[in-house]
């Protein structure tokens, strides 16, 4: 079974300064997803990024990178000129991609307090 | 419906009570998941439908807990005879078949008293 760790339950950072939230993982699968999820105080989940594993190329969403290093198995999420808005709890997912799977379950991790300070 | 809707937002219920979550997903989305959210933890998978496929309810954690999706649309999460440990935000998510992510809706705050 896959596992998700993120090892830094709470983290602060400076209105546009730069920081990076870890996650690790545990598969013995070659292709599958990783997905940043974002959930404000509002409680809804909203997908910041993604990642595919056969892509060796980092995905980017604006001021959102990932860093992705397949052979350590780990997936840090830096977050650019952080906003007071980028206050959340972040959650490291990951899925598996097998085709003949009709089950596209998220495994996540406990998640990230993140906290900007003005 | 433009996004995921759940309902009620908050529910609070006595021990040994009966409760009944509702999912709305998205118009058009086959597939509908539920978690469970605990209090400092991560989200837990409960149950996964996918069209008229039988669900996947591996992660119920005991048999008070049911679900069903009628119409392959709105699904109602039960919860039999709650306890106190049952208290967490339940969340539901919806997607397209092979979409790589899903929606989820804004969930349902439990609180067994």
């Amino acid at each position: 079974a896959q596992t998700v760790t993120q090892s830094q339950p709470e983290m602060s950072v400076q209105e546009a300064e730069t920081v990076t939230l870890s996650c690790t993982y545990d598969t013995s699968e070659s292709d599958y997803y990783l997905f940043w999820y974002k959930q404000p105080p509002s409680r809804q989940m909203i997908l910041v990024i993604r990642q595919e594993a056969y892509k060796q190329q980092n995905a980017t969403e604006n001021r959102f990178s990932v860093n992705f290093q397949k052979a350590a198995k780990s997936f840090s999420l830096k977050i650019s000129d952080s906003q007071l808005g980028d206050a959340a709890m972040y959650f490291c997912a990951y899925r598996s991609y097998v085709r003949a799977s009709s089950n596209y379950k998220l495994t996540f991790g406990k998640g990230t307090l993140l906290t900007v300070n003005p | 419906g433009a996004g995921v809707s759940q309902s009620p937002s908050n529910k609070v219920t006595e021990k040994g009570k009966d409760v009944e979550l509702r999912c709305d997903p998205i118009s058009g989305h086959t597939a509908l998941y539920w978690y469970r959210q605990s209090l400092g933890q991560g989200l837990e998978f409960l149950i996964y439908f996918q069209g008229n496929s039988a669900p996947d309810k591996s992660g119920l954690p005991s048999d008070r807990f049911s679900a069903e999706r009628t119409g392959g649309s709105v699904s109602t999460l039960t919860i039999q005879r709650t306890q106190q440990e049952d208290s967490a935000v339940y969340l539901c998510a919806s997607s397209l078949r092979r979409q790589n992510g899903y929606t989820f809706g804004s969930g349902t705050r439990l609180t067994v008293v």
